[in-house]
């Protein structure tokens, strides 16, 4: 079974241009997650979808930042237009359900660099 | 607000020696725990995780963590280390409620010397 993967595994661009993350979960995972790690900080949640609902977008730090979901699959998270402090390194995750026992499965993460 | 902390940032050992990576969260986190652990150029990995019950859970590669609810810890510990287990290991909380977010700590790296 193919795990979490996301696209790209690296990237940088210039202050105030566009970029778009990609992530495709685990088969069936109805839930999918995405988390932000700054350089030397913990690493942050940022939204949660049930499906292609956000269900939580409470850590989305300001509206540069925008996440769909459609169909329900893959998810993307673009970032227009682009600022020094969004460098780090963003995670997907996937779970197949929102419970206690859920265990969430991550993927490689991106790397994004602003200069 | 809910905080999860590793008092660590980097613990250097030696190898076959034993190691304690310590975890602390605030008591109105949701008691359920995670260790992940990210070895490099890899995704994160479920270590264990402890849910209810035992307080004492164990990975399959020889960790094991201890919940304690009154000193609000969850130390990672193995009694003998390899250089494979060289990683970044990171503590999670996750939040209650309708969404399962998960609340980290800063991580620890881990490094084994020969």
């Amino acid at each position: 079974e193919a795990g979490v993967t996301q696209f790209p595994s690296h990237s940088v661009i210039e202050k105030g241009q566009t970029v778009t993350l990609r992530c495709d979960p685990i088969s069936g995972h109805d839930n999918l997650y995405w988390y932000r790690r700054v350089m030397g900080k913990e690493i942050k949640f940022l939204l949660h979808f049930v499906k292609e609902s956000k269900q939580d977008e409470s850590g989305m730090p300001n509206n540069r930042f925008l996440a769909e979901r459609t169909g329900g699959t893959y998810s993307t998270l673009k970032v227009q237009p682009a600022e020094l402090e969004d460098s780090g390194v963003y995670f997907c995750a996937s779970s197949q359900w929102a419970g206690s026992t859920d265990t969430q499965y991550f993927g490689p993460g991106t790397r994004l660099t602003v200069l | 607000a809910q905080s999860v902390t590793q008092l660590d940032s980097q613990v250097p050992v030696f190898e076959e020696a034993p190691v304690e990576l310590r975890c602390n969260y605030s008591s109105s986190v949701s008691v359920y725990l995670f260790w992940y652990v990210q070895y490099p150029n890899q995704g994160l990995q479920l270590l264990l995780k402890y849910l209810s019950g035992s307080t004492l859970v164990e990975s399959i590669n020889g960790f094991e963590a201890e919940f304690n609810k009154s000193q609000t810890s969850f130390h990672l510990r193995k009694p003998s280390v390899h250089i494979s287990d060289t990683a970044e290991y990171f503590c999670a909380a996750q939040h209650g409620g309708a969404t399962n977010k998960l609340i980290f700590g800063t991580g620890t790296l881990l490094a084994v010397q020969p």
